[in-house]
C-alpha cells in the first residue's frame, strides 16, 4: 500500500511570514495530490490539490509544488494570517484503488 | 448543492452500549468512504463503497464494526458494543466515479465526534 510521510509535525509561524509543509510518498504511480485544512470541531476541507501533469499549482496565498522524481510534494502559504492556523494533511489516492492515504498531519501555528 | 451530511455531529455512549453513525453524500456520488481519527491523530481509512457495494473494508479494526450502504445512497456505520478506544470522530467522505480523473476530489462532512466512557 501507500506508504506517506508528512513533515513537520509542528510549525510555528509569525503572521506574515511564509510556511512550508512536505509529503513523500512510495507510489510512483500516484497521479492526484490534495492538501486538506482541519479546523477545530470540522472536517477536512480541500484547500488545493494538484495532478501528475504539472509541477506547480497557486490559488492566491496558497501553493503546491510536486517533484515526481523524487516523489515529495509541498504545500506552501505565503503572508500567513491567524485564519490559516489549523491541521494540514497532505495525501496520496493508493493506485488502482480510490482511496487516499492521509500523512500524519502538521498542526500550524500562526503568530499574531 | 448540499455538502456531504453526518449524524450525529456528537455522541457520549458508555462502553459496551450500541451507536449508529448516519453519512448522506452529495448527490450523484458513487464512492463512499468511513475514515477516523483518534486522539488527535492521522486520518485513517475504515471502508470505501461504490454504489451499495464494499469495495475495500480493509481498514475496519474488528467485527465490531459494521457499514451498509444500502440502495446505494446513505450509509450508517454501526459500532456494537463500543469500547473504549472507539472514541475519535468519524469522517464521511464520498466522491464521482474515477477519483483521479480530473476535477475529480472527495469531499468530508463535518465529523460526528465519538466519545466512550
Amino acid at each position: 500500500g501507500e506508504n506517506v510521510e508528512q513533515h513537520p509535525s509542528t510549525l510555528s509561524v509569525q503572521e506574515g511570514d511564509s510556511a512550508v509543509i512536505k509529503c513523500t510518498y512510495s507510489d510512483s504511480a500516484s497521479n492526484y495530490f490534495p492538501w486538506y485544512k482541519q479546523e477545530l470541531g470540522k472536517g477536512p476541507q480541500l484547500i488545493i490539490d494538484i495532478r501528475s501533469n504539472v509541477g506547480e499549482k497557486k490559488d492566491q496565498r496558497i501553493a503546491v509544488t510536486l517533484n515526481k522524481t523524487a516523489k515529495h510534494f509541498s504545500l506552501h502559504i505565503t503572508e500567513t494570517q491567524p485564519e490559516d492556523s489549523a491541521v494540514y494533511f497532505c495525501a496520496v489516492p493508493n493506485f488502482g484503488n480510490e482511496k487516499l492515504t492521509f500523512g500524519t498531519g502538521t498542526r500550524l501555528t500562526i503568530i499574531p | 448543492e448540499a455538502g456531504v451530511t453526518q449524524f450525529p455531529s456528537h455522541s457520549v455512549i458508555e462502553k459496551g452500549q450500541t451507536v449508529t453513525l448516519r453519512c448522506d453524500p452529495i448527490s450523484g456520488h458513487d464512492n463512499l468512504y468511513w475514515y477516523r481519527r483518534v486522539m488527535g491523530k492521522e486520518i485513517k481509512f475504515l471502508l470505501h463503497f461504490v454504489k451499495e457495494s464494499k469495495q475495500d473494508e480493509s481498514g475496519m479494526p474488528n467485527n465490531r464494526f459494521l457499514a451498509e450502504r444500502t440502495g446505494g445512497t446513505y450509509s450508517t456505520l454501526k459500532v456494537q458494543p463500543a469500547e473504549l478506544e472507539d472514541s475519535g470522530v468519524y469522517f464521511c467522505a464520498s466522491s464521482p466515479r474515477f477519483l483521479t480523473n480530473s476535477g475529480n476530489t472527495i469531499y468530508f462532512g463535518e465529523g460526528s465526534w465519538l466519545t466512550v466512557v
